[in-house]
């Protein structure tokens, strides 16, 4: 059964240090997106990508963030200075289509296992 | 308000009990509403799409009450393998990308 893969599973690093983190999508998959959840918190949205480029950001998706595709298999996420408080897991999540595929049906989103990113 | 808000927990109950969880949600355009199950420091898993008519998967029984803004589940005859957490989900109203909005989860813990 196809997944989303997600790399590294655990990342560490410095306060002020540059992060990517990496997954690859569904093959046939159109939407991407990355969400966060830190430890004891709800998984919140970061970002959607479609058709090479940010369809919808949150809040949280500051100048710090930003998001590639840059072979047409994986899907990045970059943060350029981490901080103490981007602790958290990191979902990839991708979907077929959109919200809905002209039908009213929901295309389910499948998420991958996470990174785990640790900032000290 | 939250945007959606459940009943943290935890819910503790012994194996074949029955357990029902809640959630309601703020934006009243809302279309779509799921339940998702997340295991400690796994990604979240589809469990099942809400219909407003109600629908049933097994020993699980999702229902919608638009009016109220509330959404429930049910999970009949307990099994040890369904403690995790379940995490009610709104796809936004707003935007085409199909953007989920997550309740903080509720965690049962099923006890043999």
């Amino acid at each position: 059964e196809p997944e989303v893969t997600q790399t590294p599973s655990h990342q560490v690093t410095q306060m002020g240090q540059e992060v990517i983190l990496r997954c690859v999508p569904i093959s046939n998959h159109l939407y991407f997106y990355w969400y966060r959840q830190i430890l004891g918190q709800k998984v919140e949205f970061l970002v959607s990508f479609y058709n090479n480029e940010i369809s919808e950001k949150s809040e949280i998706f500051d100048d710090q963030f930003s998001v590639e595709r840059p072979d047409g298999s994986n899907f990045t996420l970059k943060i350029r200075s981490t901080k103490l408080e981007d602790s958290a897991m990191y979902f990839c999540a991708s979907s077929e289509r959109g919200r809905t595929s002209g039908y009213g049906s929901y295309n389910e989103q499948f998420f991958g296992p996470g990174t785990r990113l640790t900032v000290l | 308000r939250k945007e959606v808000e459940q009943d943290p927990g935890p819910f503790n109950v012994p194996e074949g009990a029955t357990v029902a969880f809640n959630c309601t949600y703020s934006n009243s355009a809302s279309q779509s509403f799921f339940w998702y199950r997340q295991d400690c420091r796994k990604e979240p898993k589809l469990l099942m799409s809400v219909y407003s008519s109600g629908n049933e998967d097994g020993r699980f029984t999702a229902q919608l009450n638009r009016a109220s803004q509330y959404i429930s589940l049910l999970i009949r005859d307990s099994k040890l393998s369904d403690s995790a957490t379940y995490l009610c989900v709104v796809i936004s109203p707003s935007g085409n990308t199909g953007k989920l909005i997550f309740g903080q989860g509720t965690t049962l813990q099923v006890k043999p």
